[in-house]
């Protein structure tokens, strides 16, 4: 079956712009998270969505970074006002329930000029 | 707060060799542990995870990992080098929740 996909799968943008990133996980999956991979390290925790919630949002860096998903699929990662230091891999990760196996997609790599 | 430690940002084997890829976890709570393989330009792709069931835990491609509680270790193996496990592997622990906290990840080079 189809994996967890996100779009785009490149994104260049220039310092103060705003983004959005997308991701489409696997076809059932309740719970859905968002991570973020900077050059050398490994992913860091952004956010998880249970259902259509944000169960738990600890992870964003700070107030320009939101993330929907208003259906409880597809969810959205806005980033507002770029800032160079925002360029980075974002993975998002599915998973049946909130404890098992999380699957990533192939990442959106987001650099900001 | 759970801390993962890969040792290691670079190793290189040779083609047949072992190979051993260290990962220490630090929690007062055996965690769920897992090891995740990064191909270039795709996503994770989950080799083996650990959740108390047994602690040699074997996962896809030949790889296997084991538990040591009294190590807080969670190293990965395989006895025979491919030229395709050449990759970036990460580490990861969950503590019976949904964040996972990785590792730095260690990059695996084969040589022929």
């Amino acid at each position: 079956g189809a994996g967890v996909s996100q779009t785009p799968s490149n994104k260049v943008t220039e310092k103060g712009k705003y983004v959005e990133l997308r991701c489409d996980p696997i076809s059932g999956h309740t719970a859905l998270y968002w991570y973020r991979q900077s050059l050398g390290q490994g992913p860091e925790f952004l956010i998880y969505f249970q259902g259509t919630g944000a169960a738990d949002d600890s992870g964003l860096p700070n107030d320009r970074f939101f993330a929907v998903r208003p259906e409880g699929s597809v969810s959205t990662l806005k980033i507002q006002r770029t800032e160079r230091g925002d360029s980075a891999v974002y993975l998002c990760a599915s998973s049946l329930g909130n404890r098992d196996t999380q699957y990533f997609g192939p990442g959106t790599r987001l650099t900001v000029l | 707060a759970q801390s993962v430690t890969q040792l290691g940002s670079h190793v290189s084997v040779s083609e047949g060799a072992l190979v051993l890829l260290r990962c220490n976890y630090s929690s007062s709570v055996p965690p769920y542990l897992f090891w995740y393989v990064q191909y270039p330009n795709q996503g994770l792709q989950l080799l083996l995870k650990y959740t108390s069931a047994a602690t040699l835990v074997k996962g896809i491609n030949g790889f296997e990992a084991e538990f040591k509680k009294s190590e807080t270790s969670f190293h990965l193996t395989k006895p025979s080098a491919h030229m395709s496990d050449a990759a970036e592997y990460f580490c990861a622990a969950g503590a019976g929740s949904y964040q996972l906290t990785f590792g730095k990840g260690t990059k695996l080079s084969v040589i022929p």
